[in-house]
């Protein structure tokens, strides 16, 4: 079946680093969205790509749509304490109105 | 986008026992889910629930196990039956106008099994 990966799993960084997420797509996707989870929290929609090679961002947060949409990633410049949480990526699935989520990156950033 | 309205936030009940979570959206969606989250892990979709019609599960998750209700578009109601300790888990509801816009969350019920 339909599946998104997500790597690394975790990152530590320290504050000031860049930190970025990958996803890949076993399928090809319609469009990739991002969603940040804080703790304890759930998950809010960030952002959603949909053309071929698309870049988009949000402040100090970039994010990229492969050019066979397959893939996608979320970088952030200069990390800060406010940038802690889990970041998933989710795509669609084929016609059930299901989004498909990767596992998450948890990221934690040092003072 | 839409908001949506959970609870209860957390639980602590008797195993045996079920569990009837809530979640009002303030503007009808035509699409809405239910998930499980284990603390440090993704989400995983138990069903969507179908408006007017019986849910759809993922494999792995029963009705008999996890009703769900969706009398209309604004409304959802996810029932835990029978709870175990391995019940035990954040649910978490979701819904949108069309996956190709996002999807909105509630905040989740935390439930412990005792």
């Amino acid at each position: 079946g339909q599946q998104v990966m997500q790597i690394p799993q975790y990152q530590h960084v320290q504050e000031g680093e860049d930190f970025t997420t990958y996803c890949n797509s076993s399928t090809t996707l319609s469009n990739i969205q991002w969603y940040k989870q804080r703790p304890g929290g759930h998950p809010v929609f960030l952002i959603q790509l949909v053309k071929s090679g698309e870049v988009k961002k949000q402040k100090r947060l970039t994010f990229q749509f492969g050019e066979a949409k397959k893939n996608s990633s979320l970088h952030i410049t200069a990390t800060q304490t406010t940038d802690v949480g889990t970041y998933f990526c989710a795509g669609p699935s084929s016609n059930t109105g299901k989004l498909i989520f990767g596992q998450g990156t948890t990221l934690q950033v040092k003072p | 986008s839409a908001v949506i309205s959970q609870k209860p936030s957390r639980d602590i009940c008797q195993r045996g026992t079920s569990l009837t979570i809530q979640c009002q959206v303030d503007s009808q969606v035509t699409m809405m889910f239910w998930y499980r989250q284990q603390p440090g892990q993704s989400l995983t979709l138990i069903a969507t629930a179908n408006q007017g019609s019986e849910a759809t599960y993922e494999s792995g998750f029963v009705i008999d196990k996890f009703p769900i209700s969706r009398p209309n578009l604004t409304f959802s109601t996810l029932t835990v039956s029978n709870m175990s300790p391995e019940d035990s888990s954040i649910y978490l509801c979701s819904g949108g106008s069309s996956v190709n816009y996002g999807y909105t969350f509630g905040s989740g019920t935390r439930l412990t099994v005792v």
